[in-house]
């Protein structure tokens, strides 16, 4: 089956502590994003990737950081710089700006 | 910049009746807006995709409309079912760095 998977489902993380989001996708789609969500707001870009070896920041990329080595993967890493890491963050592909958007099931991250 | 909204926030209404949700954007000049499914804690599943060009798209009991020029999208859903219950999100492609604006989404609420 095709699609996008994100892992773990649920992670906590202690206080100056990095962690590292994955994000896997057999869909052969060329961008890639990150989004974060809180409750009551729309969602916010993190990081985006068209290409391998390219990304891009978006909207609140601060304490966050990204790699594409690999078409399939778009990993993000939590640093200890981001200050309320605590959110469900999305992972989601695309072929391209005319075509749907598809979504993992997200991560939920919490600080202990 | 770009900005979407969507009201209201919650809604809540019985089974079997027609409602429609609604979407504005403030910067007509987009590529296309997609409307999402949200279950609890889930991610997100793509409904319908409507390109620029396009007055509206069609999926079962689900319609979405786009009027370009006065900023707006509904997304009309007939005979409601619980199952419908859900957050509704609608998102903007407004350049061709594949980027989605959101908004905040609507809380559905269908009462058997």
């Amino acid at each position: 089956d095709g699609g996008i998977t994100q892992s773990p489902k649920y992670l906590f993380r202690k206080e100056g502590q990095n962690v590292t989001l994955s994000c896997e996708q057999n869909l052969n789609h060329d961008a890639m994003y990150w989004y974060r969500q809180d409750p009551g707001q729309g969602l916010r870009l993190i990081y985006y990737s068209q290409i391998v070896n390219d990304f891009q920041k978006g909207d609140i990329a601060e304490g966050y950081s990204v790699s594409r080595e690999k078409k399939e993967s778009f990993p993000l890493t939590v640093t200890s710089a981001q200050k309320n890491p605590t959110a469900f963050y999305l992972c989601a592909s695309r072929p391209g700006s005319l075509v749907a958007a598809f979504f993992g099931q997200g991560t939920r991250l919490t600080v202990v | 910049k770009q900005e979407v909204t969507q009201i209201p926030a919650a809604l809540s209404v019985p089974e079997g009746e027609n409602l429609v949700l609604n979407c504005s954007f403030t910067d007509s000049a987009i590529y296309n807006l997609q409307w999402f499914r949200q279950d609890p804690g889930k991610g997100l599943t793509s409904l319908l995709l409507i390109q620029s060009s396009q007055r509206e798209q069609t999926s079962g009991r689900l319609n979405a409309s786009l009027d370009k020029s006065s900023g707006r999208s509904t997304l009309y859903i007939a005979a409601s079912q619980p199952g419908d219950s859900a957050t509704y999100l609608c998102a903007v492609c407004e350049n061709s760095n594949y980027q989605l604006i959101w908004g905040a989404g609507t809380k559905l609420i269908i009462k058997p």
